[in-house]
């Protein structure tokens, strides 16, 4: 069984603060990495992909991932009350298994303003 | 949501009825999927399709059933409903592997 894990948190930060929320996985054959962010009572939104070794940036988020230690971050700065949420990390299968997703169960995320 | 719907939003069903979730895209994607929702498990996938006629079980799928005749639709059918299948119950579309899904907005199920 292929796991993805993540702290359930809660993580809290104040209002203009980065947040760092972290995800590991165990398949070493997964290629394509996810973050999304579930507001309470609603469908999960993706927010960023990866799929290379390093930091990929879009405005305040910037996903990180390390392969070799088979490791996951986002990093969301200048935090803002509409951060809240729950952010999920979902990791593709290896082989045959490559279009289905494993998800972690999630971190929430409170922002404080 | 991207072209996804799901239907109904809300369901309160009894133990023992067969009960049908619909799920339907604009999009043309190949691939769907139904996951379940739970707190302290997360999204755990049930079955998926990756094209007509075309399904395969995920990692709890007892006790349903799916069936996709068209592209654009993908039913997931609980036999016979009990109670730990009261959830909320997720769509997803994905266009080709290694892309991000697509959710769609939900069905909140409670088996009474």
């Amino acid at each position: 069984q292929k796991e993805v894990e993540q702290n359930s948190g809660p993580l809290s930060v104040p209002e203009g603060a980065i947040a760092s929320l972290n995800c590991t996985y165990s398949d070493r054959g997964s290629q394509s990495f996810f973050w999304y962010r579930q507001y309470s009572g609603k469908s999960p939104e993706l927010i960023m992909s990866i799929y290379s070794n390093g930091d990929k940036e879009d405005g305040r988020f910037t996903a990180q991932l390390n392969k070799a230690s088979q490791y996951v971050s986002l990093l969301i700065r200048d935090s803002q009350p509409s951060d809240s949420a729950t952010y999920l990390c979902a990791v593709n299968g290896s082989g045959g298994s490559n279009y289905k997703l494993t998800f972690g169960k999630g971190t929430l995320l409170t922002v404080n303003p | 949501d991207a072209g996804i719907t799901q239907s109904p939003r809300h369901k309160v069903t009894e133990t023992g009825t067969p009960v049908t979730l619909r799920c339907h895209q604009t999009e043309n994607h190949r691939y769907m999927y139904w996951y379940r929702q739970d707190p302290g498990h997360g999204l755990r996938l049930i079955h998926y399709s990756y094209g007509v006629k075309d399904t395969d079980k995920g990692e709890v799928s007892d006790g349903y059933s799916v069936s996709r005749s068209k592209t654009e639709d993908f039913l997931l059918t609980l036999e016979s409903a009990t109670s730990s299948q009261t959830s909320v119950y997720f769509c997803a579309i994905s266009k080709d592997t290694g892309r991000g899904y697509t959710f769609g907005s939900g069905t909140r199920l409670t088996v009474v």
